[in-house]
Order: structure tokens, then sequence, then C-alpha cells
């Protein structure tokens, strides 16, 4: 079956614009998460929803970063008035919905290579 | 909170030599560990896992890690490497609850880049 995809493979814009993110998980999965990984760095956390609530954000550096996914499936990550720091890549990753004493795998997509110049 | 310390940035090994990347951990609460493999300019695919029971974990490619709860370790080996094992391994934690449920994320260490020389 498919995996994690998401768009645009790669995204170059212009200090001060606006850009946005988007991730489609595996089909059925319930929880997806958006990490980022800076150049020489492991991925860090942003973002973690479950169905279409954000259960966890406390990863999202500040107010210009924003995620949605209203119905429970596709998400999109959204970054306001970007800058220069903000370049990364952004993975997304699925796994199945969590039930007591469950596990969970987390499945990764390719990433969005971000550049603002 | 938690941390995952990766002691080695780089490890350059020769083909067919055995190589041990090495995983520190803390955290205050129970955790399950990972470990990642990202090989250039592709996602980062699961190699294992450690959830509970025996401490060794086997993975694909030939790998295996054993989990140290003493000494809050999570080590990665394979006994005989190939030049198609270079690439950049991640160690990762997430906490758990008295239910064996993850909390959901993951932190990652700084990663372990892999060379493997003919």
């Amino acid at each position: 079956g498919a995996g994690v995809s998401q768009t645009p493979s790669n995204k170059v814009t212009e200090k001060g614009k606006y850009v946005e993110l988007r991730c489609d998980p595996i089909s059925g999965h319930t929880a997806l998460y958006w990490y980022r990984q800076s150049l020489g760095q492991g991925p860090e956390f942003l973002i973690y929803f479950q169905g279409t609530g954000a259960a966890d954000d406390s990863g999202l550096p500040n107010d210009r970063f924003f995620a949605v996914r209203p119905e429970g499936s596709v998400s999109t990550l959204k970054i306001q008035r970007t800058e220069r720091g903000d370049s990364a890549v952004y993975l997304c990753a699925s796994s199945p919905r969590l039930a007591s004493g469950s596990r969970n795998e987390q499945f990764f997509g390719p990433g969005t290579r971000l550049t603002v110049l | 909170a938690q941390s995952v310390t990766q002691l080695d940035s780089q490890v350059p090994v020769f083909e067919e030599a055995p190589v041990e990347l090495r995983c520190n951990y803390s955290s205050s609460v129970s955790v399950y560990l990972f470990w990642y493999v990202q090989y250039p300019n592709q996602g980062l695919q699961l190699l294992l896992k450690y959830l509970s029971g025996s401490t060794l974990v086997k993975g694909i490619n030939g790998f295996e890690a054993e989990f140290n709860k003493s000494q809050t370790s999570f080590h990665l080996r394979k006994p005989s490497v190939h030049i198609s094992d270079t690439a950049e391994y991640f160690c990762a934690v997430t906490s758990i609850n008295a239910g064996g449920t993850s909390y959901g994320k993951l932190t990652f260490g700084q990663g372990t880049i892999l060379t493997v020389h003919p």
C-alpha cells in the first residue's frame, strides 16, 4: 500500500513569505506527527494530532507555525512570515490508532525541504 | 523530559568489519526505544524497536540492539557491514504510560553517520 506522502518535495521561498506544507498519512492511521530536521541534526518534534485535534503542540517554535488536520486525514503545516532559520527538512509521520496497551510505530514520509532565501 | 545522546557523530569502518553505534538516553519514566536509518535523500526507515521482553532485539538488514536499563543504553550492532549500510542512523525514544501506551512524540539523537569503505 501507499506510504506517507509529502508535497512539495522542495520549496524555495523568500524571507517574509507564507508557506504551506502538505502531508498525506497512510490510510486509516489516526495519529499524525510533524518533525523538523535541521542540517546535521536529528528530527525535532513539532506537533502531534490524534484524529482532528492537536494532542500535543509543545514543539511548535513560535506563533508563526500552525498546523491543521480538519478531516482527520491530510494535514497542512503553515508557516507565516518565514525566516532564514526556518530552512530545514520538514518530516511527517503517521501511526495506527492507539489502544490501551498497544504500541506505536511511526511511518515517515520523505520530507519537504524548505529553503528560505 | 527525555533526551538521547548518540556518542559518535561519524563512524568509518571497512566492509565486512563489525560495527557498534552507541546510544544513551535519559528519561524519568519508562520508554520505548527505536533505531531508524536514513539513506541519502530518503526518509527515515525503522530498523528495530525495543518495547518489552528480551533485551536483545533483532531488526532488518542484520542489525541488532541491546537494551541495558541500568546503563540507560541501546547500542546498535552489526557483525559484518556492507557498503550498502552507508547511511545516517538515529536512535529515538518515546515515553509510555503505565498501560504501555506511548505519549506519541519521538525524541531523537543527533545521528551517527556510518561510512563503510571497501
